[in-house]
């Protein structure tokens, strides 16, 4: 079993539709949980990031974090065509490395 | 949010030839930068974590000696291709840690193209 599990689309939707991006993990280690967004033939770029379990909310995107079912969320409200790019979920644990999931390509549709 | 940047952003090179590669925090001192790679539609691979004046740490099945890492500063890291072949062709891309925090910063990539 992988580390982490994230499918990888390519999802395609609506402009306006709420997005739901997420990731299964194994290991219980995982205490930080980072949400990354990168466009084509770019570096990442860190949207937000959770502590344990819980919510965390910044403007329209708002990342859940399951510790007990291992399961991470990232939702995007009112997504728009600049939200277009891939999404990776990465839990990092105490040794700082992050553990990358595939990626979900995401495509908003004017 | 912590800006790094990386240089150069594209390279082309022969094959046997090395390729030097330089990431920078440019307003932040790094405690911790990181060295991955991405081939195309797969996600990033950790190669290597740097500390400053420190031998670097290699993930498993990276070669230290092809991959050769110097973190000269707390605000540079280097990674040099060395005896570059077409199958290390990538797109490369550092990570800084700034003190405090868990967050990595990435920096915009290098795309490196062995003929």
């Amino acid at each position: 079993q992988k580390e982490v599990e994230q499918d990888p689309g390519p999802l395609s939707v609506p402009e306006g539709a709420i997005v739901s991006l997420n990731c299964t993990y194994s290991n219980s280690a995982f205490q930080y949980f980072m949400w990354y967004r990168q466009y084509s033939r770019k570096g990442p770029e860190l949207l937000m990031y959770t502590y344990s379990s819980g919510n965390k909310e910044d403007g329209r995107f708002t990342a859940q974090v399951d510790k007990s079912s291992k399961y991470i969320s990232l939702f995007i409200r009112d997504s728009q065509p600049s939200d277009s790019a891939t999404y990776l979920c990465a839990p990092q644990g105490g040794s700082e490395k992050l553990v990358f999931g595939k990626g979900t390509k995401l495509t908003v549709n004017p | 949010g912590a800006v790094v940047s990386q240089h150069p952003s594209r390279v082309i090179c022969k094959s046997g030839t090395s390729v030097k590669i330089e990431c920078r925090s440019l307003d932040f001192q790094a405690t911790t930068m990181f060295w991955y790679r991405q081939f195309p539609k797969q996600s990033l691979m950790l190669m290597a974590t740097s500390n400053e004046g420190s031998k670097a740490t290699y993930e498993q099945g990276v070669e230290k000696d092809k991959f050769l890492i110097n973190h000269a500063s707390l605000t540079l890291s280097t990674l040099t291709v060395t005896s570059a072949h077409p199958e290390d062709s990538s797109f490369y891309i550092c990570s800084a840690r700034a003190p405090g925090g868990p967050e990595q910063f990435f920096g915009p990539g290098t795309r490196l193209t062995v003929l």
